[in-house]
Order: C-alpha cells, then sequence, then structure tokens
C-alpha cells in the first residue's frame, strides 16, 4: 500500500539552529501538507503545497513540493523552544485523492 | 481555535462500560474523519464520512462504531473496550474527501 517514509524520525538540536526533515514517496501526490502537534493536541496545520516546485513559507518556516511530485522538505530557521513538537507531513495522494500520513518528526529543541 | 471540538477531552472507562465522543466541526466541511494515535505509532485512520456517508472503515473492530447525524457532527460510540484501544482519539474535517483537513484537540482515552 502507499506510505509516506518520513525523516528523521526524532531531533534534538540547540535553540538557534536550523532544522530541516523530508518525506519522500514511490507514490506521486497532488497536494502536500505539514501539520506540528503539541504534547495532548492534536495536529495544526502549517503549511500547504499544490503545484511541484513550489516553495511556501510560514515565518521561520519554508516548505517545498518536490519536483517529482513524490516528496516534501520543511525546514525551520534558527529554532526556538516553542518549536518543539511532533511535524507530520501529509499528502495527497494523485489517483486516489487520499490524504496520508508520515510517520512524524519528533522535535526537541535545547536552550 | 481550528473550529472543530472534541468532548470529552479526557476518559477513563472500564472494558464493560459504553460511551460516546463526540465531535463538532464549524467550519461548514462536508466530510469528517476518526483517528486513532497511539504512542510511538503513525496516526491510524478509522473511519471516513463524506456528506454524512461512510466512505471508508480501515477494519476497525466492531467495539468501536461511529455515527454521523449531520454534517457538523460525529460519533464514535465505544462499548466493551480492550486496554489496548487506549490512545489519543482525534476527529478532523475537511471541505471535501481528500481536501486540507482540520483536527480537533483530541480525546485521550484510558481503558481501565
Amino acid at each position: 500500500g502507499q506510505q509516506l517514509n518520513q525523516s528523521p524520525q526524532s531531533m534534538f538540536i540547540q535553540e538557534g539552529e536550523d532544522v530541516s526533515m523530508n518525506c519522500t514517496s514511490s507514490s506521486i501526490f497532488n497536494t502536500w501538507l505539514w501539520y506540528k502537534q503539541d504534547p495532548g493536541e492534536g495536529p495544526v496545520l502549517l503549511i500547504a503545497l499544490y503545484k511541484a516546485g513550489e516553495l511556501t513559507s510560514n515565518g521561520r518556516l519554508t516548505a517545498q513540493f518536490g519536483i517529482t511530485r513524490k516528496d516534501s522538505f520543511l525546514n525551520i530557521s534558527a529554532s526556538i523552544p516553542s518549536d518543539v513538537g511532533i511535524y507530520f507531513c501529509a499528502g495527497q495522494l494523485e489517483d486516489t485523492d487520499k490524504l496520508i500520513f508520515g510517520t512524524g518528526t519528533r522535535l526537541q529543541v535545547f536552550p | 481555535e481550528t473550529g472543530v471540538t472534541q468532548t470529552p477531552r479526557h476518559l477513563v472507562m472500564g472494558m464493560t462500560n459504553k460511551k460516546s465522543l463526540k465531535c463538532e466541526q464549524h467550519l461548514g466541511h462536508n466530510a469528517m474523519y476518526w483517528y486513532k494515535q497511539s504512542a510511538k505509532k503513525p496516526l491510524e485512520l478509522m473511519f471516513v464520512y463524506s456528506l454524512e456517508e461512510r466512505v471508508e472503515n480501515n477494519s476497525v473492530p466492531s467495539r468501536f462504531s461511529p455515527e454521523c447525524p449531520n454534517s457538523s457532527h460525529l460519533f464514535l460510540h465505544l462499548h466493551t473496550l480492550q486496554p489496548e484501544d487506549s490512545a489519543l482519539y482525534l476527529c478532523a474535517s475537511s471541505q471535501d474527501y481528500g481536501g486540507e483537513q482540520y483536527f480537533g484537540p483530541g480525546t485521550r482515552l484510558t481503558v481501565t
């Protein structure tokens, strides 16, 4: 079945560092979404991407829709303690319109 | 505030109890979803409703029973659960099936 490989699984970084994470698949996607989940809460939509090659920013966050339409990247610049949480990618499959989720990247930021 | 609310936020129930989780969306969306999130596991899609019709049922045990009385409300009825059913249950909605999903805060369920 279709799956999204999200990496890394976890990251431990120092405040002020930049962060990169990505999702890859063998399937083709029409849309890529990036979510953040704080402990005990539901995921919150951060960025939505609709076109191959699209680069979109939301404050210190930047995400890109891969040109092959099989991957997406999320970068966080100058991390701060409140960036702590789990980041999920989600992709809408081209053939079924079904949205599938990555396994998440757990981010820890140390002061 | 995402426009999707869930009640209760926390629930502890015994294996013989019957309880229901409620989700309400104020976004005018046509599709609603139930997910199960266990520790260190990916989000598991349980049920999807689009225009009040169930469109997906992903091999979920019959002790979980969804109900969608209208496009704004979604319930998950629980009975004779097992301890391994303890998890965070998330509701989400989207404008149409497959679109951007907006999540509620979840119900933390503990089965004793």
